[in-house]
């Protein structure tokens, strides 16, 4: 079965600290792998993609990396700011038959940087 | 430049009632979609259009109908509102379906007592 897991649930930071978010997935054949970030009552919003061939992948203080061998992919956040709080979604695509086929959305990690 | 934009923000049901979800992009997206996100689960393909006039069933279709007879447009039916429709609602646009970036709307909350 194609499943997307986050951990942890939910995390609370100090602002300024660095953050580790975590993905496990079991969907394939695999294509590629997106990280969305999403604020309090508004969409997600892409952060970065990774294919099968990328390792490590930035976009300003956040780093996402991917081991396909091991199916996980973790989300780092450095120097985190207020602004950061947000509900962080692991998407997972494998190869389908259609357009929107086997896109499976994880849960999301809830993170909340405090003052 | 909007992006996507839904209506309304907020809205509550009285069970069996009916309504329609509005959603519209101007980045001229040939795909578009409808998702729900619940507490604890990750969001659901309701119905996607890969074009005017082309719609199709996601994972959880059941309850709901859309049409596409623009571009621009993509409005969702709840055809008679259940309790189990609480959720709020994403609609997405892109130009190559879920498998690239998808742009989101800010979605709605909908509620039915």
């Amino acid at each position: 079965k194609n499943q997307v897991e986050q951990s942890p649930q939910s995390l609370i930071i100090l602002e300024g600290k660095n953050c580790t978010l975590q993905c496990n997935y079991t969907v394939s054949p695999f294509s590629n792998l997106r990280w969305y970030k999403q604020d309090t009552g508004r969409g997600p919003v892409s952060l970065t993609i990774m294919t099968f061939s990328e390792n490590t992948k930035s976009n300003g203080r956040y780093t996402a990396t991917l081991d396909a061998d091991t199916k996980q992919s973790s989300l780092h956040i450095t120097a985190s700011q207020l602004s950061d709080s947000a509900s962080y979604i692991c998407v997972v695509s494998a190869i389908g038959k259609t357009s929107y086929d086997k896109v499976i959305f994880g849960p999301g990690t809830s993170l909340s940087v405090i003052p | 430049n909007a992006g996507v934009t839904q209506t309304p923000k907020f809205q509550v049901l009285k069970t069996g009632q009916s309504m329609t979800l509005q959603c519209a992009q101007d980045m001229n997206h040939e795909y578009m979609s409808w998702y729900r996100q619940d507490p604890g689960m990750g969001l659901r393909l309701i119905h996607y259009s890969v074009g005017a006039g082309i719609t199709d069933q996601g994972e959880v279709p059941n309850g709901y109908n859309v049409s596409r007879s623009t571009t621009e447009d993509f409005p969702l039916r709840l055809l008679s509102a259940a309790p189990s429709q609480t959720s709020v609602y994403f609609c997405a646009s892109s130009y190559r379906g879920a498998q690239v970036e998808q742009y989101f709307g800010p979605g709605t909350r909908l509620t039915v007592t």
